[in-house]
């Protein structure tokens, strides 16, 4: 079964510096996305890019979030400079049409 | 009003008996509908999906949607130890290419062996 790809699995990283997660979607789906769960927390939408563009974004995604399909595979979330309340689990998601998202396994992101 | 609210858990109940899982959305608009599992430090995984009202049932699980009533629930018959997970109840938000989905906190159900 086709799966979404996610790395790394688990990034830790000092407040400051710069992180990127990356998402290697299924490979006939449109619609990419980021979603977020701080631990404890519901799953969050942060932005979605459809047509090598952002569709939507939430008001989490501010200017320290940016989105990026350099290639025609990968899908990255770069965060520019981390603070310690962007730590959560991240997951990419991908859909074709209006069926069900198919979400990755997620990259725990630790900001120390 | 919370966009999607779903019962506060969590919720035990036997192994073999009927569990039941309620959802209500706050958008009239919503299209679609979708119950996902996560397990503990795993990302959600769909498990049923449903777009009209009515019931669609899917092996031993049962997802039941009201749009009249903004509602949808979703039963699993027979439950076993392995159904023991959070429970995601989710709307996908209309807008062609602005489709998202927007997730309920999750109730935490523990089948007892």
């Amino acid at each position: 079964e086709p799966e979404v790809t996610q790395t790394p699995s688990h990034q830790v990283t000092q407040m400051g510096q710069e992180v990127i997660l990356r998402c290697v979607p299924i490979s006939n789906h449109l619609y990419f996305y980021w979603y977020r769960q701080i631990l404890g927390q519901k799953v969050e939408f942060l932005v979605s890019f459809y047509n090598n563009e952002i569709s939507e974004k939430s008001e989490i995604f501010d200017d320290q979030f940016s989105v990026e399909r350099p290639d025609g595979s990968n899908f990255t979330l770069k965060i520019r400079s981390t603070k310690l309340e962007d730590s959560a689990m991240y997951f990419c998601a991908s859909r074709l049409d209006r069926a069900g998202y198919t979400f990755g396994s997620g990259t725990r992101l630790t900001v120390v | 009003q919370k966009e999607v609210e779903q019962n506060s858990g969590p919720l035990s109940v036997p192994e073999g008996a009927i569990a039941s899982l309620n959802c209500t959305y706050s958008d009239r608009g919503s299209q679609s509908f979708f119950w996902y599992r996560q397990y503990s430090g795993k990302s959600p995984e769909l498990i049923m999906s449903i777009y009209s009202n009515g019931d669609k049932e899917d092996g031993r699980f049962t997802a039941q949607l009201n749009k009249a009533s903004q509602y949808v629930s979703l039963l699993i018959r027979d439950s076993q130890p392995s159904d023991s997970a959070t429970y995601l109840c989710a709307v996908n938000k209309s807008g062609g290419s602005n489709y998202k989905l927007t997730f309920g906190k999750g109730t935490l159900l523990t089948v007892n062996p």
